[in-house]
């Protein structure tokens, strides 16, 4: 079974410019994340999506931040403008819809730093 | 709001020796906990996901306990090896829906 895919693994930008990010989830998860792991720190969500809705976004900063999910599979995730603040690494996660007994399969993320 | 704090940050033990890392969370409403490690520039690789309702679970060498009714976690490596270097994370599913994390616990493992 072939993983979360994300893509770039590494993007260098300047401050004020704007940056995408691509996930591609597994095959049949409706539940799809966007994460935030800042250096030395946990995770934060960023948005999560129940196939293509959007189930919580409280803490995307949506000045800046957008994300869709269309057709409820792939996802991306865009930042603009880009501040210094921003830099960190992106993670994507999936998991199987329905129930609180699933885990959650991780990407590789997207290293970020902006300049 | 639930915090969840991985104590201590960092712990380096000689191979060989089993290795004890900390999860602990303030509201003990979770529906699960799930034990991950991260390897450096790498994403999160699922080690072990215990229900509220189990008391721990067990996969080879790694075995986690669950005390919901005083916020505790707790993962146990037996036998560390130094391929068990990397950051372990401990992430909360609570009724909120959110998954919360801890900040990790960074192992060294010394040949």
């Amino acid at each position: 079974e072939a993983g979360v895919a994300q893509s770039p693994r590494y993007k260098i930008i300047e401050k004020r410019q704007s940056v995408a990010f691509w996930c591609n989830p597994i095959s049949g998860h409706a539940t799809l994340y966007w994460y935030q792991q800042i250096l030395g720190q946990g995770p934060k969500l960023l948005i999560q999506f129940q196939n293509n809705g959007v189930v919580d976004d409280s803490q995307l900063p949506k000045d800046r931040f957008s994300a869709e999910r269309l057709k409820g599979v792939d996802s991306t995730l865009k930042i603009q403008p880009a501040k210094l603040e921003d830099s960190a690494v992106y993670l994507c996660a999936s998991r199987p819809a329905g129930g609180t007994y699933n885990e959650q399969f991780f990407g590789p993320g997207t290293r970020l730093t902006v300049l | 709001k639930q915090e969840v704090t991985q104590i201590p940050a960092a712990l380096s033990v000689p191979e060989g020796e089993n290795l004890v890392l900390n999860c602990s969370f303030t509201d003990s409403a979770i529906y699960n906990l799930q034990w991950f490690r991260q390897d450096p520039g790498k994403g999160l690789t699922s080690l072990l996901l215990i229900q509220s309702s189990q008391r721990e679970q067990t996969s080879g060498r790694l075995n986690a306990s669950l005390d919901k009714s005083s916020g505790r976690s707790t993962l146990y490596i037996a036998a560390s090896q130094p391929g068990d270097s990397a950051t372990y994370l401990c992430a909360v599913k609570g009724s909120w829906g959110k998954f919360q994390f801890g900040a990790g616990t960074q192992v060294v493992v010394t040949p």
